[in-house]
């Protein structure tokens, strides 16, 4: 799998916009760029996904650079609640039909400063 | 709340001892999926079953099996229990119509004692 490098730490005040970097310099044509998050004391929950174009949905906005070697995941507007480690993960679409096993990395852990 | 149910929720067990966790999926989803958190290692992939057949295995221990029925329930068998076992475990489900994602449930916490 292709590999994906965050900062390990990020902190932005509440109500502010966040922006949450992944580097992703040997993705493939064919990767998908993925990212969850993971509460304290939850399971991993999705949050986006895309290919080449921007994307948006009603939790988050995904920036993916025109070289596709980057990305950014954008939270409009930074609550307490999405204090959480976030991940960005690379996915090959043309894995085999079925296999499509997420590999997380560390992420990034997100802190919100009332 | 994701869709996805996992019992129990906590598990506290001795080593050498055999437990089974529970998943149930997604109204709807065919595949499941293991993972395990700890500490030192991160959230790490185990298995994943479609429609009741084996699809990828990645770093599961002989000790542990897992298998789906035909109603799409799955279980994680976990046997001669060793305190580096103590983790959360995930499941997690998805739909192979959808974009890929995977919704993961509560997760089960083992502690070995």
């Amino acid at each position: 799998d292709a590999k994906t490098t965050q900062p390990n730490s990020m902190e932005s005040n509440e109500e502010e916009p966040v922006h949450l970097p992944c580097n992703h310099s040997t993705i493939s044509g064919t990767d998908y760029i993925h990212w969850y998050r993971q509460l304290p004391s939850q399971g991993p929950e999705y949050v986006i996904h895309g290919l080449t174009s921007n994307v948006n949905n009603r939790m988050a906005s995904l920036a993916i650079a025109e070289d596709r070697k980057s990305s950014t995941l954008i939270l409009h507007r930074a609550t307490l609640r999405d204090a959480a480690v976030y991940y960005c993960i690379l996915r090959d679409i043309e894995g085999d039909f079925g296999n499509e096993k997420l590999t997380f990395g560390t992420g990034t852990r997100l802190t919100i400063i009332p | 709340d994701s869709g996805v149910t996992q019992t129990p929720k906590h598990l506290i067990t001795a080593t050498g001892q055999r437990v089974t966790l529970r998943c149930s999926p997604r109204s709807g989803d065919l595949s499941v999926y293991w993972y395990q958190q700890s500490l030192d290692q991160g959230l790490q992939f185990l298995i994943q079953y479609y429609n009741g057949e084996e699809r990828a295995k990645g770093n599961i221990l002989e000790r542990f099996s897992a298998q789906q029925f035909p109603d799409l329930h799955s279980e994680l068998n976990l046997s001669s229990l060793e305190l580096g076992d103590s983790a959360l475990y995930f499941c997690a489900s998805s739909d192979p119509g959808g974009g890929g994602e995977q919704y993961f449930g509560p997760g089960t916490r083992l502690t070995v004692t």
